[in-house]
């Protein structure tokens, strides 16, 4: 069975500077690897996956993470944030040839002016 | 447009009313599922259907049941609502071919049971 952990529950970051969430994975087996974001009252994006091959991924909006197999890790990044980037976000595992996603805790970004 | 869609988007009632959750998907998908969202907790898996008449248990499915009469069609049911079901829930779908495919989700229920 696969687990996620997201190491921190809220995250408050200054406009315009760089930010890093944090994912952490458990699997027994070879898995997929996402990331979700959640608007304010909105739903579910897809913000990036990791299926196979590199293992640095690029997302929509800025955002790209590493897949550190040895680490299992898959870290969320970007560069400067914007006010707009303001959301929940997810991270998610699931096993290849299942249909199941696991997702972790969720991480609250905060940007401040 | 292909979509997941979910009624009502906003419910409050009462404990022990039975209420019923709808979820849509035109898209053709074989794969449907239920999750709620609490904080602190992330989404978990409620229940999921492979395709028609075939609905399993996902990782909380006490106090929930399924039905999957057609492909589209994905009813959330709560026999006997307690106020520790209240939360978002979201409805997904994805087609089931075996590779990998994009879940979609819907907008979300948020359901408050006093």
């Amino acid at each position: 069975a696969q687990s996620v952990t997201q190491l921190d529950s809220q995250v408050p970051v200054f406009e315009e500077a760089p930010v890093e969430l944090r994912c952490n994975y458990s699997s027994s087996v070879s898995v997929y690897l996402f990331w979700y974001v959640q608007y304010p009252n909105q739903g579910l994006q897809l913000l990036l996956k990791y299926l196979s091959g590199s293992t640095l991924v690029k997302g929509i909006n800025g955002f790209e993470a590493e897949f550190n197999k040895s680490q299992t890790s898959f870290h969320l990044r970007k560069p400067s944030v914007h006010i707009s980037d303001t959301a929940e976000y997810f991270c998610a595992v699931s096993d290849r040839g299942a249909q199941k996603l696991v997702f972790g805790q969720g991480t609250r970004l905060t940007i401040n002016p | 447009e292909a979509q997941v869609t979910q009624n009502p988007r906003y419910l409050i009632t009462v404990t022990g009313k039975k209420l019923t959750v709808t979820c849509s998907q035109n898209m053709n998908h074989e794969y449907m599922s239920w999750y709620r969202q609490d904080p602190g907790l992330g989404l978990r898996q409620i229940y999921y259907s492979m395709n028609v008449e075939v609905t399993d248990k996902g990782d909380v499915p006490e106090g929930y049941k399924v039905s999957r009469k057609e492909k589209r069609n994905f009813p959330l049911i709560l026999e006997s609502p307690s106020p520790n079901q209240t939360s978002l829930y979201f409805c997904a779908s994805k087609l089931a071919d075996g590779g990998y495919n994009e879940q979609f989700f819907g907008p979300g229920t948020r359901l408050t049971v006093l």
